[in-house]
């Protein structure tokens, strides 16, 4: 158990929809990362925000935002489903040290 | 960041010793290279990190060279858990520069 919680487990909707993906780092960490994962692809990183504020940006679509809560919890929102949008979901939190703690992630399927 | 490239997949035999490269040829002064593994599924799970020479923990080792341009992890005596997709990063020491994971490399290990 990493202490990264994420929820849904899994989340099943259709194409269009709008989903939030919710996840609560470990404590004291203030770091929270997304990253998608498609059927057997790599992890592509989304965003990166640092207590509260967005640290870093990857390859996300403009469909998905994501922010960062006082209590540093985050929530991913993906709009506009598409088909190809099917994926796992991993949220991550750091220490600072370099190392990522990953949550056991959301598994979305868009129908 | 510095882009790293590992083979797409080994395969080894329990009880065996694997040993997995990762090249970085562009590695900067200050970047460190951090190994994780994840299984299907999962989140990926720190393993080890370092900036030179040698690095061990208790679950595998870590050679870096002196030129640093490669590195390579070493697993003990792998068991069928072992089987896992390793990623090699390279980065500055804190988390949020090493977010590229790449596509890592697939381990099989065979009894």
């Amino acid at each position: 158990d990493s202490g990264v919680t994420q929820t849904p487990k899994h989340l099943i909707t259709a194409t269009g929809q709008r989903v939030t993906l919710r996840c609560s780092p470990r404590s004291g960490d203030l770091s929270v990362y997304w990253y998608q994962q498609s059927l057997d692809q790599g992890l592509q990183f989304l965003i990166q925000y640092y207590n509260g504020e967005e640290r870093a940006k990857g390859n996300i679509l403009e469909r998905f935002s994501a922010q960062q809560f006082p209590d540093l919890h985050s929530e991913l929102n993906l709009s506009s489903l598409e088909l190809g949008d099917s994926a796992l979901y991993f949220c991550a939190s750091s220490t600072n040290r370099g190392e990522q703690f990953f949550g056991p992630g959301t598994r979305l399927t868009v129908l | 960041l510095a882009k790293t490239t590992q083979p797409i997949s080994m395969d080894s035999y329990e009880g065996q010793e694997v040993n997995i490269t990762c090249s970085h040829n562009n590695i900067a002064t200050n970047d460190y290279i951090t190994w994780y593994q994840q299984f299907p599924s999962q989140g990926p799970r720190f393993i080890i990190q370092g900036y030179k020479t040698k690095v061990t923990n208790e679950v595998a080792s870590l050679f870096i060279p002196a030129d640093r341009k490669s590195s390579t992890l070493s697993l003990p005596r792998v068991s069928l858990s072992d089987t896992a997709v390793y990623y090699c990063l390279v980065g500055p020491y804190n988390a949020g520069n090493m977010l590229t994971f790449g596509g890592g490399t697939r381990l099989m290990v065979k009894p």
